[in-house]
């Protein structure tokens, strides 16, 4: 099975801060990489995804993530972070069987105002 | 627009006792179908998958089954809980087509006493 490794679990940070949270992945051929973000009390949603082209990929409400094969990295950005972006993320990879997805363990952002 | 139902919300359950969660989707065909335990700390496992009536992928071996007998229902069963089944279990779905991302329901929390 694949394996994907969030090293962050709990992340803390002040408004207008910037965020970046890690992820990575062990799968050596083609992959597809999402990040999902579940806010307090709701289901999880889709953040971005990357599947090919470009690897700075863009979401929604001012997130991207940058895939670097090399490093089999595909970490979340934000250049500046708003308290509503408390939530708890995951990362989550297809690759092999694209029917299945696994997830890593998760980070919960704790955003001050 | 598709959606996805998840149902019931909350679960107590005496240790022993069968179980039976149920999952439906609406607006699309021949999804693939997903059952995944959410655990604090610890990301979402990947337990059941489906592309198909009476298909079924189990990932971890563990005290619970899956049916999916109509093309939009999925469900998780088990015919005696353990109190290590106690958790939060998610449905998800996505077209099968491409690299669509999974879309998840709202999750049931199950509480074995």
């Amino acid at each position: 099975a694949q394996s994907v490794s969030q090293h962050n679990h709990h992340v803390i940070l002040s408004e207008a801060a910037s965020l970046e949270l890690g992820c990575n992945y062990s799968y050596g051929g083609t992959v597809n990489l999402f990040w999902y973000v579940q806010y307090p009390g709701q289901h999880l949603q889709l953040l971005l995804k990357y599947f090919s082209g470009d690897p700075l990929v863009k979401g929604i409400k001012g997130f991207e993530a940058e895939f670097i094969k090399s490093k089999f990295s595909f970490n979340l950005r934000k250049p500046s972070v708003q308290w509503s972006d408390t939530a708890e993320y995951f990362c989550a990879v297809n690759a092999g069987d694209f029917n299945k997805f696994y997830f890593g363990s998760g980070t919960k952002l704790n955003v001050k105002p | 627009s598709q959606t996805i139902h998840q149902w019931p919300a909350t679960l107590v359950q005496p240790v022993g006792s069968p179980l039976s969660l149920e999952c439906t989707v609406e607006g699309t065909s021949n999804p693939n179908l997903y059952w995944y335990r959410q655990a604090a700390g610890r990301g979402l496992q990947l337990l059941f998958y489906s592309v198909g009536i009476g298909q079924i992928s189990s990932e971890v071996p563990q005290n619970l089954s899956a049916s999916r007998p109509q093309d939009r229902q999925f469900i998780l069963s088990s015919k005696k809980l353990l109190l290590s089944d106690s958790g939060f279990y998610l449905c998800a779905w996505n077209s099968g087509v491409g690299n669509s991302p999974l879309h998840f329901g709202n999750g049931t929390r199950l509480t074995v006493t």
